[in-house]
């Protein structure tokens, strides 16, 4: 069976602040996508990224950074120096035959 | 990336009415789906609409609860039908973009069921 768990369901950080959030993903297929959503309160999904099962290079784009251990089964997503636009919850998401979405963490950044 | 729009954007509806909801993608594509976020929660997929043939649904989803069209390879419905309060959600339109593994998802419908 496909699961995708996110274990906080709430964080709060004050600006500046450097925050990670936890995914952690079970599959038995050996090949598979994940993904990072971002919904602002207005609620769009905003796609982050987006990882493939055989691709564990980390990856940085400006200050978000991706953390993908197969060991673990994680797909952590790190913001540096966070910002009160940074403010909305976050989806991790399982690609095999359909997309599956953890339960979100939601993130509140403060001034 | 594929640009989306869903109307009506948000609705307040009776119980017991229907309401049809639009995805319009401005390229070709080849599968869309519909998702259910209620109040709070996370996303649910409700089926997969390929052009040109029968919707599939997710186990708790019923054609008749929730009829969905697929005209052309830019366009698909989706109704709730017979409404009740629990039917109050988000309702979000995805396609597929590269290679049916990257999804993007319109600005959603936000549904208020009274």
């Amino acid at each position: 069976a496909q699961k995708v768990t996110q274990a906080q369901t709430e964080i709060s950080v004050v600006e500046k602040e450097d925050v990670t959030l936890d995914c952690v993903y079970e599959t038995r297929d050996t090949t598979y996508y994940l993904f990072w959503y971002k919904q602002p309160p207005s609620g769009e999904l905003v796609f982050l990224i987006r990882r493939n099962s055989f691709d564990e290079q980390n990856e940085i784009s400006g200050r978000y950074s991706w953390n993908f251990q197969k060991s673990t089964s994680s797909f952590n997503f790190t913001i540096t120096a966070s910002q009160v636009v940074d403010s909305a919850v976050y989806f991790c998401a399982l690609f095999t035959d359909k997309l599956i979405f953890g339960t979100g963490t939601r993130l509140q950044v403060f001034p | 990336s594929a640009v989306i729009s869903q109307k009506p954007s948000r609705d307040i509806c009776q119980r017991g009415t229907s309401l049809t909801i639009q995805c319009q993608v401005d390229s070709q594509v080849t599968m869309m789906f519909w998702y259910r976020q209620q109040p709070g929660q996370s996303l649910t997929l409700i089926a997969t609409a390929n052009q040109g043939s029968e919707a599939t649904y997710e186990s708790g989803f019923v054609i008749d609860k929730f009829p969905i069209s697929r005209p052309n390879l830019t366009f698909s419905t989706l109704t709730v039908s017979n409404m009740s309060p629990e039917d109050s959600s988000i309702y979000l339109c995805s396609v597929d973009g590269t290679g049916y593994n990257e999804q993007f998802f319109g600005p959603g419908t936000r549904l208020t069921v009274l």
